[in-house]
């Protein structure tokens, strides 16, 4: 049968290109927010994750940027490879209450160009 | 590098059979989650697991869904009567604390047919 899906929003980029994925979220009290990548057939793996008291982290090649004023939150990917090509996702959680569910945004996909 | 694992990672079954899905968490973790992620959708969260009881659960969630820890290392999620809309990736994910990061498993592709 027809099965119906998000259209997921695309980002292709060249190999080496920095990338730039963007996330909007819509919980002001989420105060943690994590980025995982999805690759096809496989369950989403922990990239970065960032909590509200800062605006920048970085680790190996990827750095998170957050802006709590506009809810948005975004993934830089430098000197992209073709083995980022994936769905990203952005989640957030509440820190500090009684919830440690992740909400998931829609997810992004890269797709690098060799 | 430890990781959560599941089993089985395909499972087709008839609509109105009961199916259970397995999870091994990593070791050392306190708190366990099931998500669902229907074919080209988000993922979802289905429930929370702390202490040998469900610290929190969805709509989703309702009494068609069981989970257990039967034992010192499994994590089950029981459906009792599947319907055809349960066809989805269930994926299994641990935590060591409740606020630290959650790792997946690879996922359980459940068919309902």
């Amino acid at each position: 049968g027809e099965s119906v899906g998000l259209h997921l929003p695309t980002l292709s980029v060249q190999e080496g290109d920095n990338s730039i994925i963007n996330c909007a979220y819509s919980n002001s009290a989420s105060d943690y927010f994590i980025w995982y990548k999805q690759e096809s057939g496989k369950g989403p793996q922990f990239i970065i994750d960032i909590r509200s008291n800062m605006d920048k982290r970085q680790g190996q090649r990827v750095t998170v940027l957050l802006n709590k004023t506009v809810k948005h939150l975004s993934l830089q990917i430098a000197a992209t490879q073709p083995g980022d090509s994936a769905v990203y996702f952005c989640a957030e959680r509440a820190l500090g209450g009684a919830t440690n569910k992740l909400i998931f945004g829609t997810g992004t996909l890269l797709a690098v160009q060799p | 590098e430890p990781e959560v694992t599941q089993t089985p990672s395909h499972q087709v079954t008839q609509m109105g059979q009961e199916v259970i899905l397995r999870c091994v968490p990593i070791s050392n973790h306190l708190y366990f989650y099931w998500y669902r992620q229907i074919l080209g959708q988000k993922v979802e969260f289905l429930v929370s697991f702390y202490n040998n009881e469900i610290s929190e659960k969805s709509e989703i969630f309702d009494d068609q869904f069981s989970v257990e820890r039967p034992d010192g290392s499994n994590f089950t999620l029981k459906i009792r009567s599947t319907k055809l809309e349960d066809s989805a990736m269930y994926f299994c994910a641990s935590s060591e604390m409740m606020n630290t990061e959650a790792f997946f498993g690879q996922g359980t592709r459940l068919t309902v047919v």
